[in-house]
C-alpha cells in the first residue's frame, strides 16, 4: 500500500526566501506525481505534473523533481511571496487513476 | 476549455437525512471522474472513481454511494447521513487514467 509523507507539516518563511517542500513515498511503481496548492476552504489547484519517466518539471518560480529510486519528490519555490501562502499537497497516481495524497505542508510567507 | 462545477459549496444536514452532491464537467468527453473526502488538516482520501457511464468503483466501505447517470455528471449520495460523514468533499476529473487531475471547489458538509 502506497504511503505518502510530507515534511514539514508547516513552514513559515520571510518573503523573498527560496524554499523546498518534501514529499516521500514508499512504492516507486507510480504513473505520475502531481503537486497541488490548496487555499483555505477551497479546492485544489494543479501546479505541476511529473510523469514517471520524467525527472523534473518547471513552471515559473516553481520546480518539482522526482526521484523514484529514493522515493522522493521536492517542490522548489523561488523568491517566495505572501501570495504563495497555502497548503501544498503531493499526490501519487498508481494504476486505474487512483491517487494517494500526502497530508500537505502549510506554507506561510511573511511580508 | 474544460471546467468542473461542484455544488453546493456548503451544506448542513441533520443526522439521518439524505444527501446528494453533484459534480459536472464541461468541455470534454468521457472524463474519468473522482470523489474524494478531506478530513481537517489532512490529505485526500479517494472514495469513488468512474471511467464511464454506470461504471463506479468504490475504494472504501462507507455510508455513501456514487452514480454517473450521464457522461459528465457524477453524483455522491447517502440515504441516511451519519455524524462521521462530515467533511470536505471534492470532485475531480482527468482526461485519461493517470493524467493530470483537476478539482472542483469542494463542498463543506456538516452533519448535525
Amino acid at each position: 500500500k502506497q504511503e505518502v509523507t510530507q515534511i514539514p507539516a508547516a513552514l513559515s518563511v520571510p518573503e523573498g526566501e527560496n524554499l523546498v517542500l518534501n514529499c516521500s513515498f514508499t512504492d516507486s511503481a507510480i504513473y505520475n506525481l502531481q503537486w497541488f496548492r490548496q487555499d483555505p476552504g477551497k479546492g485544489l489547484t494543479s501546479l505541476l505534473l511529473i510523469q514517471s519517466s520524467q525527472r523534473e518539471q518547471t513552471s515559473g518560480r516553481l520546480n518539482a523533481s522526482l526521484d523514484k529510486s529514493s522515493g522522493r519528490s521536492t517542490l522548489y519555490i523561488a523568491a517566495s511571496q505572501p501570495g504563495d501562502s497555502a497548503t501544498y499537497l503531493c499526490a501519487l497516481s498508481t494504476n486505474a487513476g487512483k491517487s494517494t495524497f500526502g497530508d500537505g505542508t502549510t506554507l506561510t510567507v511573511k511580508p | 476549455s474544460q471546467t468542473i462545477h461542484q455544488w453546493p459549496a456548503t451544506l448542513v444536514q441533520p443526522v439521518g437525512s439524505p444527501l446528494s452532491l453533484e459534480c459536472t464537467v464541461e468541455g470534454t468527453s468521457n472524463p474519468n471522474l473522482y470523489w474524494y473526502r478531506q478530513a481537517a488538516g489532512r490529505g485526500l482520501q479517494l472514495l469513488f472513481y468512474s471511467v464511464g457511464i454506470g461504471q463506479i468503483s468504490s475504494e472504501v466501505p462507507q455510508n455513501l454511494s456514487a452514480s454517473r447517470p450521464q457522461d459528465r455528471q457524477f453524483i455522491l449520495s447517502s440515504k441516511k447521513l451519519l455524524l462521521s460523514d462530515s467533511g470536505f468533499y471534492l470532485c475531480a476529473w482527468s482526461l485519461q487514467v493517470n493524467t493530470e487531475a483537476f478539482f472542483g471547489q469542494g463542498t463543506r458538509l456538516t452533519v448535525v
